[in-house]
């Protein structure tokens, strides 16, 4: 079946740096991915939608500047996260959208803690 | 805007019993409904799925039916076993199914032996 592969799958960092988390389609191609954001107990939230070979659609309240989303090729979308702050620890997971057979796969995400 | 609630976990359950996390919704339209399953160390998988007023999902035992006078879309398997142990997430998308889920808080459930 459909897989897509996430990394890192924990990271930790120091408060303005970056970090950058990858998602890739492994067996097929994903012209759409999805980026998700978990706080402790509560809902995933989407955070962006990226379509390969065009700029990211960012939910509302989500700064772009921040959370930068490149999908550059079929198979695989990046978020990274720019000048990192504690606020921003959390559980990241991308999610790619199988046209073929018109499915969602996740990748098994990311935990983000900022020092 | 829309939403989905679930029951507060953790539920803790003997093998054999049974099962059922509720999730209920509010939502403009006809959404479809969803319940992923997350176990340890793995990303999300569709358990099952109903687009439509009244239809059943069902998978690996597991079953959920999509109510919508009340608005509910309850996880319900008859026998649980220790390998069932996981987190379960309640989700909803529009109608057209953009891949834009709204999901539940996630409920985890612990099977013991």
């Amino acid at each position: 079946g459909a897989v897509v592969s996430q990394h890192p799958s924990w990271v930790i960092c120091k408060s303005g740096t970056s970090v950058k988390i990858e998602c890739r389609s492994l067996d097929f191609q994903a012209t759409t991915m999805f980026w998700y954001r978990q706080f402790p107990k509560q809902s995933l939230m989407l955070m962006a939608t990226s379509n390969e070979g065009s700029k990211a659609t960012y939910e509302q309240g989500v700064e772009k500047d921040k959370f930068l989303i490149n999908h550059a090729s079929l198979t695989l979308s990046t978020l990274t996260v720019t000048s990192a702050h504690p606020e921003d620890s959390s559980f990241y997971i991308c999610s790619a959208e199988d046209r073929i057979t018109n499915g969602y796969t996740f990748g098994s995400g990311t935990r983000l803690t900022v020092v | 805007g829309d939403s989905v609630t679930q029951m507060e976990g953790p539920v803790t359950l003997s093998e054999e019993a049974f099962l059922t996390i509720n999730c209920t919704y509010t939502a403009t339209g006809y959404p479809s409904l969803f319940w992923y399953v997350q176990y340890p160390g793995e990303g999300l998988q569709l358990l099952l799925k109903a687009t439509k007023a009244d239809d059943k999902g069902s998978n690996k035992g597991f079953e959920a039916t999509y109510r919508k006078e009340t608005t509910s879309f309850h996880l319900e398997k008859g026998s649980v076993q220790v390998s069932d142990s996981a987190v379960y997430f309640c989700a909803l998308t529009r109608s057209g199914n953009t891949g834009k889920l709204i999901f539940g808080q996630g409920t985890t459930l612990q099977v013991k032996p």
